[in-house]
This record gives C-alpha cells, structure tokens and sequence, in this order.
C-alpha cells in the first residue's frame, strides 16, 4: 500500500520562475492538503483540497497556487518565485477533512531558489 | 488564532534515560492535539493524538502525552529513549473550521532530540 508520495524530491529554481510540484495520496484517501516547512521551523499550512475545491487557506500570496484532479492527486503551483519561497513543501493526505481523520505525510520536496 | 509553543530548540539525553519534550498551546476552543516526529529527510509520522476522553494517550513507539487543560499542555514523555529516536518532534493543534468542510494543523517550532550512546 503506496504512501503519499510527492515529486520531484528536489528542485532548483531561479528568482522570478515557476515551478509545480505534486502529490498522490495514501490508496484510499480524498483529501490533500500542502505545507510549508521553511529551514528550523514547523511546517505552515498552505491549503487545503477537497472534492476538486480549495476548503481552506494559511496566509499565503495568490502567487501560491493549487489544483486536485478527479483521482484526488494534486499540484502546487508556485509564480514569481522569491528567494523566501526556498523550503521543503508537504504533502499531506486524509480520509474526508474532518479533524479526526488523520493526516499522512509524503517525505516533501525540497525547493531551493537562487 | 492558535498557536503552539515548544520552548525547547533542542534536548540532549543519554540512550536509556526518560524523556519529557514540552508544549504549550493556544486555542479558545477544545483543542486538538498531535505530535509528529520526523526524521532527517523524511515527511512527518504521526506519534498520538488526543481529541477528547482520558488525558493520557498512548501512541507508537512507546511514546505517551498527557492533555492538562488548566496548563494549557501537551507534553510527550517516553520511559525509556532508545537511539532511533533521535529526530525532530512537532507538538501541533487541529483547528476545526465551523463549517465543518475543512481544518488545518498549526505546528510548533520543534525540538530536535539528540540521544547519545
């Protein structure tokens, strides 16, 4: 039974670029949400997919962005990329968007921008 | 809003010994509480949780927390820490939106765990 699993593991981007990042939940699962966890801190809620919908935002910029395709899979777009965006973004995965469903974390990709 | 506190960067114990790692959280409601560990290039593995009932919660790997209202805490404690559980543990609370259609995890700091031989 597959885990969240996220891609690329590692990126390297320049300021100003875009980049797209992307998750398969946990077998099972319909509900993605991503995080950031910037270097020595707590990871720092992006948003939240559920049934192809965004269901809740942290205190991010429109420049991030997000989709959730029909097989629950689900993309992090991010534009106009700043030296602060470097960061190992989450996955995260969950039965339903009740807070007693627990989350399951992919192992992250690590973005480094220059 | 709510928040969570891990005074503790970092804890050092010998393999062998207890271990106590702190949290202190802020939240009007009942609060919803977790503990994550991860490992160096890992994703975060959930530890316990306490949603409601008896305040002491048992988790995996032999870890325990124990939910104290008036202290507004959420402390993991282990008997006995082996080596394997040198890494990064994250105190967090749920928030669940009133809409009930989605909620968020807010995280601590960390604290990192060192266990020497």
């Amino acid at each position: 039974d597959a885990g969240v699993t996220q891609s690329p593991t590692h990126l390297i981007k320049t300021r100003g670029q875009q980049v797209t990042l992307r998750c398969s939940p946990k077998s099972g699962h319909d509900t993605v949400s991503w995080y950031q966890q910037a270097l020595g801190q707590g990871p720092q809620f992006i948003f939240q997919y559920y049934e192809e919908e965004e269901r809740q935002r942290g205190n991010f910029p429109d420049r991030f962005s997000g989709h959730q395709f029909p097989n629950y899979s689900s993309e992090l777009n991010v534009n106009a990329l700043l030296l602060g965006d470097s960061a190992l973004y989450l996955c995260a995965s969950s039965l339903g968007s009740s807070v007693y469903s627990p989350l399951h974390f992919g192992n992250g990709t690590r973005l480094t921008v220059t | 809003a709510q928040s969570v506190t891990q005074p503790d960067i970092h804890i050092t114990v010998s393999e062998g010994a207890s271990l106590e790692l702190r949290c202190n959280y802020s939240y009007g409601a009942t609060p919803y509480l977790f503990w994550y560990v991860q490992s160096p290039g890992q994703g975060l593995q959930l530890l316990l949780k306490y949603f409601s009932g008896d305040t002491l919660v048992q988790g995996i790997k032999g870890f325990e927390a124990e939910f104290k209202r008036s202290q507004s805490s959420f402390n993991l404690r282990k008997p006995s820490v082996h080596w394997s559980d040198a890494a990064e543990y994250f105190c967090a609370v749920g928030v669940s939106i009133s809409s009930g259609s989605a909620r968020q995890l807010t995280f601590g700091s960390g604290t990192q765990l060192t266990v020497l031989p």
